[in-house]
């Protein structure tokens, strides 16, 4: 049981170029969440879904798209990049409905924009 | 909009002794709030949850005290050990769906 896999662990990206970071999950959560974490400022929710198909905008979406095409996988898009997008970003998920909600994590991708 | 801060950024304790992290937020509507433990390159981990309709939930060497009237939060650690030293993250769940908002953190740094 791998919990949240989150890919690539580090990646360096020059300013304007694209790329998606994975994340699946099998624990067969309906419910995932990107997060941005910067120094001194937490984490700050940029998309979520509810269930496969349903995606949302979280606090800093601009500059990040999202899909939800199957349970397990929720993959972040940056579609020109930027050196504010310059951050670590966490993948979670959890079970909806009563009782724990607690959101089980990935380990992070530690994204450099130059 | 919500926002959840914490009153300390930094916190030290000698190994052995209590540590109390402490957070505020701002949403009196807010009905449910959790803690969690951050490690060096590591995502955030669950340590404990509690509800509004509670005022004190316990773990194992874990405690968390809500307070609503004054909108606060803490976390309690018992005879805290070197492998609690981490960043300590409260979050307030959002008022739809399954969002959180995260506080910045404290980081505790246990002294052997």
């Amino acid at each position: 049981n791998a919990g949240v896999t989150q890919t690539p662990k580090f990646q360096v990206l020059k300013t304007g170029q694209s790329m998606t970071l994975q994340c699946a999950q099998d624990m067969n959560h309906e419910y995932m969440s990107w997060y941005r974490q910067d120094p001194g400022m937490g984490l700050r929710l940029i998309h979520y879904s509810v269930g496969a198909g349903i995606t949302d905008q979280g606090e800093v979406p601009n500059g990040y798209n999202v899909s939800r095409s199957t349970t397990e996988d929720f993959p972040l898009r940056l579609l020109s990049a930027a050196p504010s997008q310059t951050s670590v970003y966490f993948c979670a998920s959890t079970q909806r409905g009563q009782g724990d909600y607690g959101y089980t994590f990935g380990s992070g991708t530690r994204l450099t924009v130059v | 909009g919500e926002s959840v801060g914490l009153h300390l950024p930094t916190l030290s304790v000698q190994e052995g002794d209590n540590s109390i992290i402490n957070c505020a937020y701002s949403n009196s509507a807010s009905d449910y709030f959790i803690w969690y433990k951050q490690e060096s390159g590591k995502g955030p981990q669950f340590i404990i949850d509690i509800r509004s309709n509670m005022d004190k939930r316990q773990g194992q060497r874990v405690t968390v005290l809500l307070n609503k009237t004054v909108k606060h939060l803490s976390l309690q650690i018992a005879a805290t050990q070197p492998g609690d030293s981490a960043v300590y993250f409260c979050a307030e769940k959002g008022r739809t769906g399954n969002q959180f908002y995260f506080g910045t953190g404290t980081s505790l740094t246990v002294i052997p």
